[in-house]
């Protein structure tokens, strides 16, 4: 079955400090991507998404990711954190064909605390 | 403009208890989802509708039915709530083409 992995659980950084947070899929087809964030009891919110097209993908809030196909990872970047990037972050996969219906499957999720 | 509503926002229900938690989006969307979401474990498909008049099993269906009320509306029952059910609950709707899930705010659900 088709999976989504992201490695780091918990992630610790100070404010200014750069980020990467990894996200690897398990299929060989097409694909459709997300990154999705989740401030503390809040709902899920849209970071970035990649379809097609050039596989470096900005978002909002600073956010960029990159679409390595040949390594099936989507890790999502960021120059320089802010204490409120303190969130949970999800890596998201549509397993695109002929019946996908756009369902998503997540990967585990990554917390992240950015300390002041 | 809502996008997508849930109700309850909170519920606390007794082991073999009944409850149907509710979803609506306003967006004309055709295609809506549940997922629940558990520590460590990201969001999880319960039951997707592709369409108005369908419904289809996700990855963790079982203990869950679904009703596909009309266009808007999309409603995930559990007829006998076990602790094992206990999660926040997540309903999202989809307009097709190159866009993403709308997520409402999520239902928090503990059963004792």
């Amino acid at each position: 079955a088709q999976s989504v992995s992201q490695h780091n659980h918990h992630v610790i950084l100070s404010e200014a400090a750069s980020l990467e947070l990894g996200c690897n899929y398990s299929y060989g087809g097409t694909v459709n991507l997300f990154w999705y964030v989740q401030y503390p009891g809040q709902h899920l919110q849209l970071l970035l998404k990649y379809f097609s097209g050039d596989p470096l993908v900005k978002g909002i809030k600073g956010f960029e990711a990159e679409f390595i196909k040949s390594k099936f990872s989507f890790n999502l970047r960021k120059p320089s954190v802010q204490w409120s990037d303190t969130a949970e972050y999800f890596c998201a996969v549509i397993f695109a064909g002929g019946t996908s219906y756009g369902k998503l499957t997540f990967g585990q999720g990554t917390i992240l605390t950015v300390h002041p | 403009n809502a996008g997508v509503t849930q109700t309850p926002k909170f519920q606390v229900l007794k082991t073999g208890q009944s409850m149907t938690l509710q979803c609506a989006q306003d967006m004309n969307h055709n295609s809506m989802y549940w997922y629940r979401q558990d520590p460590g474990m990201g969001l999880r498909l319960i039951y997707y509708s592709a369409s108005e008049g369908t419904t289809d099993k996700g990855e963790v269906p079982n203990g869950y039915n679904v009703s596909r009320l009309n266009k808007r509306e999309f409603s995930l029952r559990l007829e006998s709530a076990a602790p094992s059910q206990t999660s926040v609950y997540f309903c999202a709707s989809l307009g097709g083409g190159n866009q993403p899930q709308h997520f409402g705010d999520g239902t928090r659900l503990s059963i004792l």
